[in-house]
């Protein structure tokens, strides 16, 4: 089945350390992008990228940074420089032409201890 | 400046009834509209589009209705069950350029938690 892939479901590490969150993709789709969910708001977007070795920031980057090697991949390092990590990361892809939903994987749960 | 907006936080329906969730958007560049459902701890799944050139579009138990005039968009449930239990967000869609490329960025609601009760 095809389908977008993130790991691990929770993630714990310790204040000032990186961490790199997986999303790998089967769907076969140019673009990817990451969000962060936070209680009671909705999906902020963190990084996107069309096509590989390309990517731009969205609307909250800082302290984020993200790698597209491959069509299938497209891992975000949370760096120390994040004020406030602590959230629900989704990855999500879609067809880059035209209107496309984008499809979700299940998310990635930070906490900072 | 919240170009998406969902002002209902939560609704509260029996089962069989219809269920309507409302969002409502400022940019009139927007011209494709989505509705995702989400279960805690789940990614959100695509449930109905709608282009702006439309005023309705109907999948199943799900219809979504769009009125451009007054940047209402709406989703009607009908029956509703207890499985459609969940958040909905809405999202809309605006091409934008960056870096030579350009693409359809999706701006989302902060969700309504839907309860349905048998």
């Amino acid at each position: 089945d095809g389908g977008i892939t993130q790991s691990p479901k929770y993630l714990f590490r310790k204040e000032g350390q990186n961490v790199t969150l997986s999303c790998e993709q089967n769907l076969n789709h140019d673009a990817m992008y990451w969000y962060r969910q936070d209680p009671g708001q909705g999906l902020r977007l963190i990084y996107y990228s069309q096509i590989v070795n390309d990517f731009q920031k969205g609307d909250i980057a800082e302290g984020y940074s993200v790698s597209r090697e491959k069509k299938e991949s497209f891992p975000l390092t949370v760096t120390s420089a994040q004020k406030n990590p602590t959230a629900f990361y989704l990855c999500a892809s879609s067809l880059r032409q035209g209107p496309q939903p984008q499809h979700f994987g299940d998310g990635t749960r930070l906490s900072i201890l | 400046d919240q170009q998406v907006k969902q002002n209902s936080p939560s609704l509260s329906v029996q089962e069989g009834r219809i269920s309507i969730l409302n969002c409502d958007y400022t940019n009139s560049m927007f011209d494709y509209f989505l509705w995702y459902k989400k279960y805690p701890a789940e990614g959100p799944t695509f449930l109905i589009s709608i282009s702006s050139i439309k005023d309705k579009n109907e999948d199943g138990r799900f219809t979504v209705f769009l009125n451009k005039s007054a940047k209402h968009l709406s989703l009607h449930i009908v029956p509703s069950q207890p499985g459609d239990s969940a958040v909905y967000f809405c999202a809309a869609s605006a091409v934008v350029s960056a870096g030579g490329t350009s693409y359809g960025k999706l701006t989302f609601g902060q969700g309504t938690i839907l309860t349905v009760h048998p």
